[in-house]
């Protein structure tokens, strides 16, 4: 597609629900991140795919955040056991291509609410 | 660590100029970035400056960049009621793909 697509739009989930979040990005981009934007606040990187190497997960909050990529296409972000401290919009962002660009293109977002 | 501060409102009258600040502590920033996000929307990037520049002109935006103070500014030509959102500065170094983002500067136009 013409830009990051992030499904859903919205999520509502129970406490103690495990939920997924997926992340389209740009077609022929190598680099894809996740961030997390709670309310009024800016975004906090999570985890950072680069092709084929190992992610840098060093943002991730805790063990129950994890994500997987597949090659250089979908990623999904899965949170286990959600907290209503997980309630947030969740950013995806893809970044390279042939001209090697770095600049991040962001999706729409995951709004997560956390009951 | 790294970290980006901004100012959180700014208001200011249409056709006014708005100038939005930012200061970073990273003295190994290479990138800076402005992005904007509108209400229930993700961000759009506006522009960016690389450190080794202290200036970059597109058509209504103007940035400055002081490397030496580590500060950054956003200025808005000719403001209009569109341009209000929130602005997001960010950074990033050579050591670091990830953006480290400031909490963003809620810019109000009013008529």
């Amino acid at each position: 597609g013409a830009g990051v697509s992030q499904s859903p739009s919205n999520k509502v989930t129970e406490k103690g629900k495990d939920v997924e979040l997926r992340c389209d990005p740009i077609s022929g981009h190598t680099a894809l991140y996740w961030y997390r934007q709670r309310l009024g606040q800016g975004l906090e990187f999570l985890i950072y795919f680069q092709g084929n190497s190992a992610p840098d997960k060093s943002g991730l909050p805790s063990d129950r955040f994890s994500a997987e990529r597949t090659g250089e296409s979908v990623s999904t972000l899965t949170i286990q056991r959600t907290q209503q401290e997980d309630s947030a919009v969740y950013l995806c962002a893809s970044s390279g291509g042939l001209a090697g660009t770095e600049t991040q293109y962001f999706g729409p977002g995951t709004r997560l609410l956390v009951l | 660590g790294e970290d980006v501060e901004q100012s959180l409102f700014l208001s200011v009258r249409e056709g006014d100029s708005s100038v939005i600040n930012c200061t970073y502590t990273d003295s190994s920033s290479t990138y800076l970035y402005w992005y904007k996000q509108e209400p229930g929307a993700g961000l759009q990037l506006l522009t960016y400056i690389f450190s080794n520049m202290d200036m970059k002109q597109d058509q209504r935006l103007t940035v400055l960049l002081n490397k030496k103070d580590k500060h950054l500014s956003l200025r808005i030509a000719d403001t209009q009621t569109g341009d209000s959102a929130i602005y997001f500065c960010a950074e990033r170094n050579t050591g670091r793909r990830a953006l480290t983002f400031g909490s963003g500067t809620r810019l109000q136009v009013q008529p």
